[in-house]
């Protein structure tokens, strides 16, 4: 069964720290990676794509890793801000349907305190 | 900043009024896309369309209708709300795939908060 984990379920940081969010897959075939951030009330945001080639991309203070031997993926998010403060989504598409079938992740919920 | 709009933000409705959820982008966009998204769970895909007079049901059962008239417009509708159909529903349209790799990226609209009462 194809499945997305992400851990932990939430995670409280002070203002200037670092985190690591992980994800793991069991989505087969693998077309791509996702990690999306979700603001409360509000759509998800993408934040980086990663192919099966690619094993480390940053965007800004996020910096995305994938093993796709494992199925492990994993964010990292330098020096904090307030405005982190966010649920963020790991989301894997399979290549093996037209349609790019997408499997979320429930998320991990990060508050990051002053 | 992705321009894709979905109207109302919040709707509080009593059991078995029929009602429709607006979702319009103006990026030209051929896919577009469903969700619902209960508290700290994943997202559900529940409908989805691949352009206009085109429309599939997704992986979640739902009593929801949408229709593609227009390539800019995908209202998702239902009959009779009950309250089971209080949720959040994403709205998300995507560019086309690059080189037949299926790396398109789904822009969501604000979501709309729905409660049945």
């Amino acid at each position: 069964k194809n499945q997305v984990e992400q851990s932990p379920q939430s995670l409280i940081i002070l203002e200037g720290k670092n985190c690591t969010l992980q994800c793991n897959y069991t989505v087969s075939p693998f077309s791509n990676l996702r990690w999306y951030k979700q603001d409360t009330g509000r759509g998800p945001v993408s934040l980086t794509i990663m192919t099966f080639s690619e094993n480390t991309k940053s965007n800004g203070r996020y910096t995305a890793t994938l093993d796709a031997d494992t199925k492990q993926s994993s964010l990292h998010i330098t020096a904090s801000q307030l405005s982190d403060s966010a649920s963020y989504i790991c989301v894997v598409i399979d290549r093996g349907s037209t349609l790019g079938r997408l499997y979320f992740g429930r998320g991990t919920q990060l508050t990051v305190w002053p | 900043e992705a321009d894709i709009y979905q109207t109302p933000r919040y709707l509080v409705i009593g059991t078995g009024k029929k009602i429709t959820l607006e979702c319009s982008q103006t990026m030209g966009h051929d896919k577009m896309y469903w969700y619902q998204q209960d508290p700290g769970m994943e997202l559900h895909l529940i409908h989805y369309s691949y352009g206009v007079n085109s429309t599939e049901k997704g992986d979640l059962s739902s009593e929801s209708t949408v229709s593609r008239i227009r390539t800019e417009h995908f209202p998702l509708t239902l009959e009779s709300a009950r309250p089971s159909h209080t949720s959040q529903y994403l709205c998300a349209s995507s560019d086309p795939l690059i080189s037949g790799l299926k790396t398109d990226t789904q822009y969501f609209g604000p979501g709309t908060r729905l409660t049945v009462l």
